[in-house]
């Protein structure tokens, strides 16, 4: 692993079934993020977490969860799913720690929820 | 409310000319500022980023100009190339670490 991964690629799935998407950095970052990109209302912030064992809300974190175990994971649970969360999800990871450096973005996991 | 906007949905210039693409800020506790490139069916990559403590960064054909009176950064990318055509994401960092996003803007860069 180079960077961060996602899992899976793309995938479809049944309204009201539960779906983890899996992130993993190998960078040692200690700032993670989680993403949905939509058209027209760009990438918004659904939950981040600063640390391994911290988690915190973003703009549009209902239905959805995470948990961050340790520093390289940061998986994010659809417990049931709607047609509303069909998008694009962008993990994302950064060093912080009073620095001020890049996000390093995953390729993306595309989510059509039916 | 959006506290990172980007108003222009999309821009379209001649190669060789300049592109600027603008970013307004409501939030006066970003101190770190980054612009984001993204092809269709790619994770955003960075371009370039600037500190609050400055008001400009430069790199290659790409400059970040940034106002803190006025809560408006700017984008230069001189001379544009159809390469260049993609969508660009302005994104603020304040003190709890969250990194927040605009709408993007698409530019198209034409030979």
């Amino acid at each position: 692993i180079a960077g961060i991964t996602q899992a899976p690629t793309s995938q479809i799935l049944a309204a009201g079934r539960r779906m983890t998407l899996r992130c993993t950095q190998d960078m040692r970052h200690n700032a993670m993020y989680w993403y949905r990109q939509d058209l027209g209302l760009g990438l918004r912030l659904i939950h981040y977490s600063n640390t391994a064992g911290t988690t915190g809300k973003g703009e549009v974190p209902d239905g959805y969860s995470v948990s961050r175990a340790n520093t390289d994971d940061f998986p994010l649970t659809l417990a049931s799913a709607v047609p509303s969360q069909t998008s694009v999800y962008f993990c994302a990871s950064r060093k912080t720690g009073g620095l001020n450096t890049e996000a390093f973005f995953g390729q993306g996991t595309r989510l059509t929820v039916v | 409310d959006q506290q990172v906007k980007q108003n222009s949905p999309s821009l379209s210039v001649q190669e060789g000319r300049i592109s600027i693409l603008n970013c307004d800020y409501t939030n006066s506790m970003f101190d770190y500022f980054l612009w984001y490139k993204k092809y269709p069916a790619e994770g955003p990559t960075f371009l370039i980023s600037i500190s609050s403590i400055k008001d400009k960064n430069e790199d290659g054909r790409f400059t970040v100009f940034l106002n803190k009176s006025a809560k408006h950064l700017s984008l230069h990318i001189v001379p544009s190339q159809p390469g260049d055509s993609a969508v660009y994401f302005c994104a603020a960092v304040g003190s709890n670490y969250k990194l927040t996003f605009g709408k993007g803007t698409l530019l198209n860069v034409n030979p």
